[in-house]
């Protein structure tokens, strides 16, 4: 029971424009949603977080956008750049839990 | 300042083998969680460390176990190894931050390549 989804294996976006990763969860219970990034031989890396009490976040060209009712957030790269591309993996946690429930992950591919 | 280490990056063990994996945490944090990574999957959570005892546990068998030392260093052992465990085994490092999650306070390792054949 996939608690977390991704549903887009990969993503192709060409440089400069937007890109948009989502991901979609079940469990009504996630309170904090984090979004990891990860290259090739190397551990996930933090990017952004947002709590279940906002419906948006943002840090430089990152935005993360939380519809509680739909069970839905979403990341905006805005412009994206040819160092974006990467493994996007979209997290959760419960309040008090100490584990993070992960998505499959989205491939994102930045073309010049 | 260094970060989250893990050795070995890679290992090759037979079915029925017993494999331990280390961690050693960022600097300054207390606290040790292990995730196991399939191909084409994200992290699902084995089990986390802190003041030496298994804190919280996900769903993997007892063959699953692990350690804490008193410098918060970590060791991840996997007993009778089937094909099925073979993964990139993830360890993360954080402060203990009492009921709350913060994202960015949590580091990972590079990883422990495990194939087993």
């Amino acid at each position: 029971d996939q608690q977390v989804k991704q549903n887009s294996p990969s993503l192709s976006v060409q440089e400069g424009r937007i890109s948009i990763l989502n991901c979609d969860y079940t469990n009504s219970m996630f309170d904090y949603f984090l979004w990891y990034k990860k290259y090739p031989a190397e551990g996930p890396t933090f990017l952004i977080s947002i709590s279940s009490i906002k419906d948006k976040n943002e840090d430089g060209r990152f935005t993360v956008f939380l519809n509680k009712s739909a069970k839905h957030l979403s990341l905006h790269i805005v412009p994206s750049q040819p160092g974006d591309s990467a493994v996007y993996f979209c997290a959760a946690s419960e309040y008090s839990n100490y584990q993070l429930i992960w998505g499959a992950g989205t491939k994102l591919i930045i073309k010049p | 300042d260094a970060g989250v280490t893990q050795s070995p990056t890679h290992l090759i063990k037979t079915r029925g083998q017993q494999v331990t994996l280390r961690c050693s945490p960022k600097s300054g944090h207390d606290t040790v969680s292990w995730y196991q990574q399939a191909l084409g999957q994200g992290p699902q959570f084995i089990f986390q460390y802190y003041e030496e005892e298994e804190r919280q546990r996900g769903n993997f068998p007892d063959r699953f176990s692990g350690h804490q030392f008193p410098n918060y260093s970590s060791e991840l052992n996997v007993n009778a190894l089937l094909l099925g465990d073979s993964a990139l085994y993830l360890c993360a490092s954080s402060l203990v931050s009492g009921t709350s999650f913060s994202g960015n306070t949590i580091y990972f390792g590079e990883g422990s390549w495990l194939t087993v054949v």
